[in-house]
């Protein structure tokens, strides 16, 4: 079993669509919870970035983890095309590397 | 502008052959990596630097070396030994491992 489980997708929805990424884990130990972008042939940006659990927003951006039942989401509003990119979740123990999830591909039409 | 630069973008390699990819960064961070990302996969680290003069192997090293002779550079070469090299590989550099930014990437092909 991987440490961090994240459906590939393609998701597609259309353009003003609530988008709902989600990633399960297995380590508890867990305690920084990441959400990255990448754009096709680009490096991964940082979007994200949460401690423990609890929720957190950036403008269209929710992230949201739930530590007793090891998930964590991310929730773009009213989406638009240009948010169409692949969505990275990663997760760490203090102290320890980086883990990430193979990536949802999220694909928004306009 | 501050940032990390990768270079080449795009390398091709031919059996036998070692490259070398390139990594800089002005951002006056500390600690930097590699990583290796082929398609339906994570990220999966192959080697990664906290200080100058040092570096621990990740999750996949072998196949590869690396150097750290100054802070801003960290240069990742893929040798003959690799025996799967194809992939496009990413550097990143964060003063805390908690956020790291990465490069733009240098897709590696062998012919």
């Amino acid at each position: 079993q991987k440490e961090v489980e994240q459906d590939p997708g393609p998701l597609s929805v259309p353009e003003g669509a609530i988008v709902s990424l989600n990633c399960t884990y297995s380590n508890s130990a867990f305690q920084y919870f990441m959400w990255y972008r990448q754009y096709s042939r680009k490096g991964p940006e940082l979007l994200m970035y949460t401690y423990s659990s609890g929720n957190k927003e950036d403008g269209r951006f929710t992230a949201q983890v739930d530590k007793s039942s090891k998930y964590i989401s991310l929730f773009i509003r009213d989406s638009q095309p240009s948010d169409s990119a692949t969505y990275l979740c990663a997760m760490l123990e203090y102290g320890n590397k980086l883990v990430f999830g193979a990536g949802t591909i999220l694909r928004v039409k306009s | 502008d501050g940032g990390i630069t990768q270079s080449p973008k795009y390398l091709f390699r031919k059996e036998g052959q070692n490259v070398t990819l390139s990594c800089e960064q002005n951002l006056n961070h500390d600690a930097m990596y590699w990583y290796r990302q082929d398609p339906g996969q994570g990220l999966r680290l192959i080697y990664y630097s906290q200080i100058v003069n040092d570096f621990q192997k990740g999750d996949i090293a072998e196949g590869y070396s690396v150097s750290r002779e100054k802070k801003e550079s960290f240069p990742l070469t893929v040798t003959s030994a690799q025996k799967n090299p194809t992939a496009f590989y990413l550097c990143a550099s964060s003063i805390l491992s908690t956020e790291q930014f990465f490069g733009p990437g240098t897709r590696l092909t062998v012919l």
